[in-house]
């Protein structure tokens, strides 16, 4: 079945440095790519997204990249903050089916 | 304006109790999705409803499991005869449905089985 493997699963950084998430996913009808960035307790919120027409997508201090040919995509965080400290969440999705498929969580951790 | 709600934000049960849980999405939201985020996991995909219709009920685990949006809006999910291993908070999603694919998730309900 479909399949999104994310990894690392835990990253602890100093603030100042970047950070980079790597997903990879099965299926290749999947189109939509979200990020969402999960805080203790709270909801997902979408950070960024990219769909399969375009190869890198950048929001300020948040890029994502993707490659279709490879099946992988990948979130770069630069100059990271404290607030970043979340949890980040890839997902592989296909419209027409909507049906998302989530990795299983980056556990990020900016040390001040 | 308001976001995505959902009810109750806890819920204890004790195994072999049906639960409902209900989810108020963003108004005007086509698009409907119930997710179960275990512990430490990625939400998992449950079920899809487009206005009324439920499109895709591929991820509920058994048929315990039933979902309902009968008017397209408000959804409710419903477990029946809970089980320890359904203990996880359910995430509800909505979607305007056009050519935004962005999921507007709500706090979720977290069910506690003992």
């Amino acid at each position: 079945g479909e399949n999104v493997e994310q990894h690392p699963s835990t990253l602890s950084v100093q603030e100042g440095d970047s950070a980079v998430i790597k997903c990879t996913y099965s299926d290749s009808a999947s189109n939509y790519f979200p990020w969402y960035k999960q805080e203790l307790g709270k909801r997902p919120q979408l950070i960024i997204d990219i769909r399969s027409n375009v190869g890198e997508k950048k929001d300020q201090r948040i890029a994502v990249t993707l490659n279709k040919t490879a099946k992988h995509f990948s979130l770069h965080i630069t100059e990271t903050q404290p607030e970043d400290s979340a949890v980040y969440f890839c997902a592989a999705g296909s419209f027409g089916g909507f049906k998302t498929i989530f990795g299983a969580g980056t556990r990020l951790f900016v040390k001040a | 304006g308001a976001g995505v709600s959902q009810s109750p934000r806890y819920k204890v049960a004790k195994r072999g109790q049906d639960v409902a849980l209900r989810c108020d999405p963003i108004s005007g939201h086509v698009s409907l999705f119930w997710y179960q985020q275990a512990l430490g996991q990625g939400p998992e995909f449950l079920t899809y409803f487009q206005n009324e219709a439920q499109l895709d009920k591929s991820g509920l685990p058994s048929d315990r499991f039933f979902a309902e949006r009968p008017e397209g809006s408000v959804s409710t999910l419903k477990i029946q005869r809970t089980q320890q291993e359904d203990s996880a908070v359910y995430l509800c999603a909505s979607s305007p449905g056009d050519s935004s694919y962005e999921q507007y998730f709500g706090p979720g309900t977290r069910l506690t089985v003992t």
